[in-house]
């Protein structure tokens, strides 16, 4: 069965430093990985997502994740961090297309001036 | 375009109580998805539904149900609330069951007293 997880509850970075959210997957079958971001009080907002097209994978507002098989893993990053990063990242991960989504517990992020 | 949307935006009911959540997909989607999200946690998939039959289920107590009508919205019914049903319910659409990412709606905060 599938499964997602994520390494670190809260990650603290200083503005203008890089930021790494780990998230491990376990899958049978090649996985659809993605990255969520939520805002307090807000739904879930679309980073990117791995569909096997290519393993370096570039989202929204400057984000990319790597896909390695070799470690199972699906670590999102950010070369710089600004304050409106600050929010909670959840990686998330299925069998197929649009179908239901198994999440990591979330990590929250913050950053600091 | 309009997103997902979701109906009401707060809710507070009493233990034992029935609740009736709604949500309207993107224009042009077929597939709706429920999700609960405990506070701290990540989301937990409740159902699928495309072309108004389920396509999943996860591991929730048969008080939950949903179903989509004619026009893809959909309805996610919780009878006998209990204290631990308090969470952010979640929807999110797809073109269609095995096809695309999953887009959320801004959620439906219920809080069980």
């Amino acid at each position: 069965a599938q499964s997602v997880t994520q390494l670190g509850s809260h990650v603290s970075v200083s503005e203008g430093a890089l930021v790494l959210l780990r998230c491990n997957y376990s899958s049978s079958v090649p996985p659809y990985l993605f990255w969520y971001v939520q805002y307090p009080n807000q739904g879930l907002q679309l980073l990117l997502k791995y569909t096997s097209a290519a393993t370096l994978v570039k989202g929204i507002n400057g984000f990319e994740a790597e896909f390695k098989k070799s470690e199972t893993s699906f670590h999102l990053t950010k070369p710089s961090a600004h304050m409106s990063d600050a929010a909670e990242y959840f990686c998330a991960g299925s069998n197929q297309a649009g179908t239901a989504l198994i999440f990591g517990k979330g990590t929250t992020l913050s950053v600091s001036s | 375009d309009a997103g997902v949307t979701q109906s009401p935006t707060h809710l507070i009911k009493t233990r034992g109580q029935h609740v009736t959540l709604r949500c309207s997909p993107i224009s042009g989607h077929k597939s709706v998805s429920w999700y609960q999200q405990v506070l701290g946690q990540g989301p937990q998939f409740i159902f699928q539904y495309y072309e108004k039959e389920e396509r999943g289920r996860g591991n929730f107590p048969d008080r939950f149900s949903a179903r989509q009508f004619p026009n893809y919205s959909s309805e996610l019914n919780v009878n006998a609330l209990l204290l631990g049903d308090s969470a952010l319910y979640l929807c999110a659409s797809t073109p269609r069951t095995g096809e695309g990412e999953q887009y959320f709606g801004p959620g439906t905060r219920l809080t069980v007293t």
